[in-house]
């Protein structure tokens, strides 16, 4: 069965670094998505992602994230100079244009900043 | 800008028992939906309603859809223990799906 997959499981990272969070959506989505989620709380929405732009994004989604899709299947999220606050699971989902819209969820990445 | 609410909160219930969790949402939106999540892991999609009306069901969970009222509700039977996690609504909005603050289920033996 298609999976979105992510990169790494887990990242610790120093304050002040950057990180670069990887995600394969399914293969044939076309939207495209990043959600965090700080620990046993609400699932917060950072931005989303069509025809190689951003389509939509959050006011958490500040000049500090960026997205990219390098090549035909990764699609990326970049946190350029890390903060404690950014201590959370994020989640990279994607889903199809379809009446059904439903959005498939990678396993997340839990990203420590330290 | 849409705003999603469920409740309870938090739910703690005994086996066998039957109850129902609320998810209310500010906008006009036809297409909700319902995820599982067990600690540390993913979100799991339960449920996907698409118009008024709508009615799915799965196992012990029945979940069900009002746009008029702006409501879903998913409903417990007969709980067991394995259902325990949480569960969020979300709601399709724009570019994005809206989630609610979610649910967190506990089933007592």
């Amino acid at each position: 069965e298609p999976e979105v997959t992510q990169t790494p499981s887990h990242q610790v990272t120093q304050m002040g670094q950057e990180v670069i969070l990887r995600c394969v959506p399914i293969s044939n989505h076309l939207y495209f998505y990043w959600y965090r989620q700080i620990l046993g709380q609400k699932v917060e929405f950072l931005v989303s992602f069509y025809n190689n732009e951003i389509s939509e994004k959050s006011e958490i989604f500040d000049d500090q994230f960026s997205v990219e899709r390098p090549d035909g299947s990764n699609f990326t999220l970049k946190i350029r100079s890390t903060k404690l606050e950014d201590s959370a699971m994020y989640f990279c989902a994607s889903s199809d244009t379809g009446v059904m819209t439903e959005a498939f969820f990678g396993q997340g990445t839990r990203l420590t900043v330290v | 800008e849409l705003k999603v609410e469920q409740n309870p909160l938090f739910l703690s219930m005994q086996e066998g028992k039957n109850y129902t969790i609320y998810c209310n949402y500010s906008t006009t939106s036809d297409r909700l939906y319902w995820y599982r999540q067990d600690p540390g892991k993913s979100l799991e999609s339960l449920f996907v309603l698409l118009s008024n009306g709508a009615v799915k069901q799965e196992g012990r969970l029945m979940a069900s859809l009002d746009t008029k009222a702006r409501l879903s509700t998913l409903h417990i039977t007969a709980a067991v223990h394995d259902l325990s996690a949480t569960y969020f609504c979300a709601v399709h909005y724009g570019q994005n799906f809206v989630f609610g603050p979610g649910t967190r289920l506990s089933v007592l033996p």
